[in-house]
């Protein structure tokens, strides 16, 4: 049973527009959410994350949302560069619950910026 | 610092022959993780080791799958006999901890080993 699903196996967009990636949770439990982008031939590494007392948190290009209600989050990439093409993976943790190392991860979302 | 060191960076073997997986986690990183990564499941947690001590190995799916951590700067994953449908590749990741709610909690995965059991 998948806690974390990204029902967007791929998406494919212009370089300059918005990418806009989705994930959905169903653990109520979760209170810690990351996104990770990974590169051929390469590991996962550590893109943004949100607190569950929160509903928005910016990097530079990257704002990831949450909505607690409809257990749902969005990664946000504006504007969108060839650079940013990569699977990208949406994580949960339960920080408050004595597990706060394991991550829970999508099956992840193929991301191509067309230049 | 090098990051998390992964060895082999592939491996293929035949079915019946033991694999053994290598990792070396960013120096001072406390917390350590194998993860599977396969088209059907995605990336999953296999074990966690916390001071080299296995905390939680839930995710390990059968006994032919053991995983040990003799010292803070080297892991083993052993897969003995292996099978065709244990191909995937094989992340280790590390962690320098941090405890309580909100708190950051980045790992840092190494490149990966890319199993192939014909």
């Amino acid at each position: 049973d998948q806690q974390v699903k990204q029902n967007s196996p791929s998406l494919s967009v212009q370089e300059g527009r918005i990418s806009i990636l989705n994930c959905d949770y169903t653990n109520s439990m979760f209170d810690y959410f990351l996104w990770y982008k990974k590169y051929p031939a390469e590991g996962p590494t550590f893109l943004i994350s949100i607190s569950s007392i929160k509903d928005k948190n910016e990097d530079g290009r990257f704002t990831v949302f949450l909505n607690k209600s409809a257990k749902h989050l969005s990664l946000h990439i504006v504007p969108s560069q060839p650079g940013d093409s990569a699977v990208y993976f949406c994580a949960a943790s339960d920080m408050g619950g004595g597990s706060n190392y394991k991550l829970t991860f999508g099956k992840g979302t193929l991301l191509t910026v067309n230049p | 610092d090098a990051g998390v060191i992964q060895s082999p960076r592939h491996e293929v073997t035949e079915m019946g022959q033991e694999v053994t997986l290598r990792c070396k986690p960013i120096s001072g990183h406390n917390s350590l993780f194998w993860y599977r990564q396969t088209m059907m499941r995605g990336l999953e947690l296999l074990i966690y080791f916390n001071n080299n001590v296995p905390i939680d190995d839930s995710g390990m799916p059968e006994d032919r799958f053991s995983a040990k951590m003799p010292n803070a700067s080297f892991s083993t994953l052993k897969i003995q006999p292996s099978e065709p449908r244990d191909s995937a590749v094989y992340f280790c990741a590390s962690w320098g901890g941090g405890t309580g709610v909100h708190t950051y909690n980045e790992q840092f995965f190494g490149p990966g080993t890319r199993l192939t059991v014909l």
